[in-house]
């Protein structure tokens, strides 16, 4: 059974500083793995999608890299803002070829002035 | 483009009524999705439609549980007899197809069973 896991659970950083969430899963045969940001009350916003082939996406100040082999991903980003707060979701779509995604627990990112 | 829509956004109702959750997903997106977002279970899966059928149910938690898809867009989950449990965020999710595209989610709706 796929699990996917996020550390760390928190973190808070100043305002312009560059850092790196993680996430990884247990089973190696994914077919993409998608990275999200939710702001509270609210729905899921897309950030970046990465397929099976490749090695990482960049979107902006985002960088996220996805390593199969070790089962983990990470999300880089640059210069970090107030407005990044918000929690940072990880989800791999399952088997089955359904595209059921399985997320991770998030990393709840507060960016301080 | 307009994005993933639901209805309600917020619906509280008395443990045993019926409710009803709707998504209208991305024009032209053939698959849809049905996540239930609650406290202490994070994100789960209920359900996946690949046009007006559904070849995934197996998140769905009980047999209270149903949902349909008509003309290949718009989504309703039924909830029957709701239970306190059932209380959550719902979200609906729609992509391009299965597998290798990216989901898109809508705002959600928060019920709550009282």
């Amino acid at each position: 059974k796929q699990e996917v896991t996020q550390i760390p659970a928190a973190l808070s950083v100043p305002e312009g500083e560059n850092l790196v969430l993680n996430c990884s899963f247990t089973d190696s045969a994914i077919y993409n793995l998608q990275w999200f940001r939710q702001d509270p009350g609210k729905g899921l916003t897309s950030l970046l999608l990465i397929q099976s082939s490749q090695r990482e996406q960049t979107s902006g100040r985002l960088n996220a890299s996805l390593d199969k082999s070790s089962g983990r991903s990470t999300l880089y980003i640059a210069a970090s803002q107030p407005g990044d707060s918000a929690t940072y979701l990880c989800a791999v779509f399952g088997s089955g070829n359904t595209g059921k995604l399985i997320f991770g627990q998030g990393t709840t990112l507060q960016v301080k002035p | 483009g307009a994005g993933v829509s639901q209805s309600p956004s917020n619906k509280v109702t008395e443990k045993g009524k019926d409710v009803e959750l709707r998504c209208d997903p991305i024009s032209g997106h053939t698959a849809l999705y049905w996540y239930r977002q609650s406290l202490g279970q994070g994100l789960e899966f209920l359900i996946y439609f690949q046009g007006n059928s559904a070849p995934d149910k197996s998140g769905l938690p009980s047999d209270r549980f149903s949902a349909e898809r008509t003309g290949g867009s718009v989504s309703t989950l039924t909830i029957q007899r709701t239970q306190q449990e059932d209380s959550a965020v719902y979200l609906c999710a729609s992509s391009l197809g299965q597998s290798k595209w990216a989901q898109y989610f809508g705002p959600g709706t928060r019920l709550l069973v009282l």
